[in-house]
């Protein structure tokens, strides 16, 4: 069994650019949900992708969008840096059980650093 | 609306003394509550969870955690700490009532020493 996976491992954009990160969800897990984690801080809940629609969002401008594609794969972009996005970028897949826990399994991130 | 406070950003303790680890957290609805540990440059380890019955869960690595809704608190302990713990851990909560949005709290880095 694979587990969830990210890409790529660290990236350094500059202020205005635009940015693509990519996770494979562990198999078998049809939801994604990705989160922002600055440094000396929690994991912020962005958003989450469920059979390749959103499925709730959190306070994140609109320029942070994603994709969740047929494989259940998924995609975060984020237009028109800011330094402020300087941050690492986790995904988390989990497979939603009807009466059950939500349990997610997280990648090892994406480090993205914005100058 | 829920929320996570960790009680300490930083927390010391020597090899083989007790590790506690404090979370309290607030929730409108009943909640689900997991703690996880975070090595350097690595994502996030599921350690533990609480959803129902027994208020005293076990977890991994020896963790365990008591769900008091009395004292909406959650705290994390291991009877004896090793090197190997120190990390940062961070406490959550999400609903039970199907919402999967989950809140974390601020982290607290545990030290161990020698």
């Amino acid at each position: 069994e694979t587990g969830v996976t990210q890409s790529p491992t660290h990236l350094i954009k500059t202020r205005g650019q635009q940015v693509t990160l990519r996770c494979s969800s562990q198999s078998g897990h049809n939801t994604v949900s990705w989160y922002q984690q600055a440094l000396g801080q929690g994991p912020q809940f962005i958003f989450q992708y469920y059979r390749e629609e959103e499925n709730g969002r959190g306070n994140f401008p609109p320029r942070f969008s994603g994709l969740q594609f047929p494989n259940y794969s998924s995609e975060l972009n984020v237009n028109a840096l800011e330094l402020d996005d300087s941050a690492l970028y986790l995904c988390a897949s989990s497979f939603p059980l009807a009466g059950g826990v939500n349990e997610q399994f997280f990648g090892p991130g994406t480090r993205l650093t914005v100058l | 609306a829920q929320s996570v406070t960790q009680l300490g950003s930083h927390v010391s303790v020597s090899e083989g003394a007790l590790v506690l680890l404090r979370c309290n957290y607030s929730s409108s609805v009943p909640p689900y509550l997991f703690w996880y540990v975070q090595y350097p440059n690595q994502g996030l380890q599921l350690l533990l969870k609480y959803t129902t019955g027994a208020t005293l869960v076990k977890g991994i690595n020896g963790f365990e955690a008591e769900f008091k809704k009395s004292e909406t608190s959650f705290h994390l302990t291991k009877p004896s700490a090793h090197m190997s713990d120190a990390a940062e851990y961070f406490c959550a909560v999400s609903p039970n009532t199907g919402g999967f949005k989950t809140i974390f709290g601020a982290g607290t880095r545990l030290f161990v020493k020698a």
